[in-house]
């Protein structure tokens, strides 16, 4: 069975500064995904990525298949982006393919 | 497009009750799924369907039931609510069954068990 890390548990920081959420996983993978979970809220997904990077609005992530890590970068970071971060990998085909790591608690001070 | 729609969002049963919490989705996807979420731990799979008429075990299934009679639906049933079973749930879908399609998620349900 995949292990999936990340990194930091819980992260604070003040609003402008760029934020780096790590996820590391065990076992070779097809396809990585980051979701995004606000406070009382429901799950979105952020991105979904098998190699190299993808960018959407200030949002960044990267993989490294070798390293079997994956980073999660905000540029410019706002309080709105206070939420959980998770990731979650799969090693593809079949249902129950997706282990989550348990998220990271992410906080932006004005 | 309403995405995943989950019913009710809270719920509080006693220890012994059933219940019954409700996924929809109007996206035709074929791969639908329930998760748990509890503090300090990942989500973990209940049971999954990768189309009508079919479902599977997850990783924590004792305690849940499911069927999926129509591409649209897939209800998780607790026969006998215990409080282990407190946690938030949520529905999730996808166009197929490998983890290389991207999941829409339900808003949660959150249910206590006194």
């Amino acid at each position: 069975k995949n292990e999936v890390e990340q990194s930091p548990q819980n992260l604070t920081a003040q609003e402008g500064e760029f934020i780096t959420i790590n996820c590391s996983y065990s076992v070779g993978i097809s396809a990585l995904h980051w979701l995004q979970q606000h406070p009382g809220g429901g799950i979105v997904s952020l991105f979904m990525l098998s190699s190299g990077k993808k960018k959407h609005g200030r949002l960044i992530a990267t993989i490294n298949i070798q390293e079997k890590h994956s980073s999660l970068h905000i540029t410019a970071s706002h309080p709105r982006d206070s939420a959980v971060y998770i990731c979650a990998a799969t090693s593809g085909g079949g249902a129950d393919g997706l282990t989550f790591g348990k998220g990271t608690h992410l906080i932006i001070q004005p | 497009n309403a995405g995943v729609t989950q019913t009710p969002k809270f719920q509080v049963l006693k220890t012994g009750q059933s219940m019954t919490l409700q996924c929809a989705q109007d996206m035709n996807h074929e791969y639908m799924s329930w998760y748990r979420q509890d503090p300090g731990m990942g989500l973990r799979l209940i049971h999954y369907s990768v189309g009508a008429g079919i479902t599977d075990q997850g990783e924590v299934p004792n305690g849940y039931n499911v069927s999926r009679s129509t591409t649209e639906d897939f209800p998780l049933r607790l026969l006998s609510a215990a409080p282990s079973q407190t946690s938030v749930y949520f529905c999730a879908s996808s166009y197929s069954q490998t983890g290389a399609n991207v999941l829409t998620f339900g808003a949660g349900s959150r249910l206590t068990v006194l």
